[in-house]
């Protein structure tokens, strides 16, 4: 998993509540991207960073917000979160001028 | 109309059978295409790169590409029931941003 970790792995929480997601990794990767997979819609992009303090919106970035306060950290947070967030949330990564994306293991969310 | 469309199976298969699948897509930009495969409860994982069209091939496994008809493939020969994943595509256009189809499911049968 090139040194990327997630934190919580799973979660179950409820409407409303806000939730945070943490990504960390050690390969000092400049590009950091969160995604959530569905059945059938694959993976779909939320957020994704360039850089320290630099993030830019995905195709589905509604109800979610991201920072990055050091290069090693993604955090992705729900701010009231709702059923339709329900999903497997996944973190990956990029080396600048690389194509792969490393990805994490994954978060499993279920809201009730 | 999704920018990618994948067969999303499941496709069932015996050991040593030859897995077909493949993607078709709509933006003509895309350039750079790829495979991923994903194991249960895992991440998923670069399996195959191509740029442009033509064939690329790695061991037993061989990524089509064919710009034309915007149309990708890949072909797994003698398929093992480690070959047991969901395999997703995934193409970008200069921007490096995926899109990703909704991946397929196969299972290699011993």
């Amino acid at each position: 998993d090139a040194g990327i970790t997630q934190s919580p792995r799973h979660k179950v929480t409820e409407t409303g509540t806000p939730v945070t997601l943490r990504c960390h990794q050690t390969e000092n990767h400049r590009y950091m991207y969160w995604y959530r997979q569905d059945p059938g819609h694959g993976l779909r992009l939320i957020h994704y960073s360039y850089g320290v303090k630099d993030t830019d919106k995905g195709e589905v970035s509604d109800g979610y917000s991201v920072s990055r306060s050091k290069t090693e950290d993604f955090l992705l947070t729900l701010e009231s979160a709702t059923s339709s967030q329900t999903s497997v949330y996944f973190c990956a990564t990029r080396f600048e001028g690389a194509d792969t994306q490393y990805f994490g293991p994954g978060t499993r969310l279920t809201v009730l | 109309q999704k920018e990618v469309e994948q067969d999303p199976g499941p496709l069932s298969v015996p050991e040593g059978a030859i897995v077909s699948l493949n993607c078709t897509y709509s933006n003509s930009a895309f350039q750079y295409f790829m495979w991923y495969r994903q194991y249960s409860r895992k991440g998923p994982e670069l399996l195959m790169y191509t740029y442009s069209s033509g064939n690329k091939e790695d061991g037993r496994f061989t990524a089509q590409v064919d710009k034309s008809s915007k149309y990708i493939s890949l072909f797994i020969r003698d398929s093992q029931p480690s070959d047991s994943a969901t395999y997703l595509c995934a193409m970008r256009g200069n921007d490096y941003k995926l899109s990703f189809g909704a991946g397929t499911t196969v299972t290699v049968r011993a």
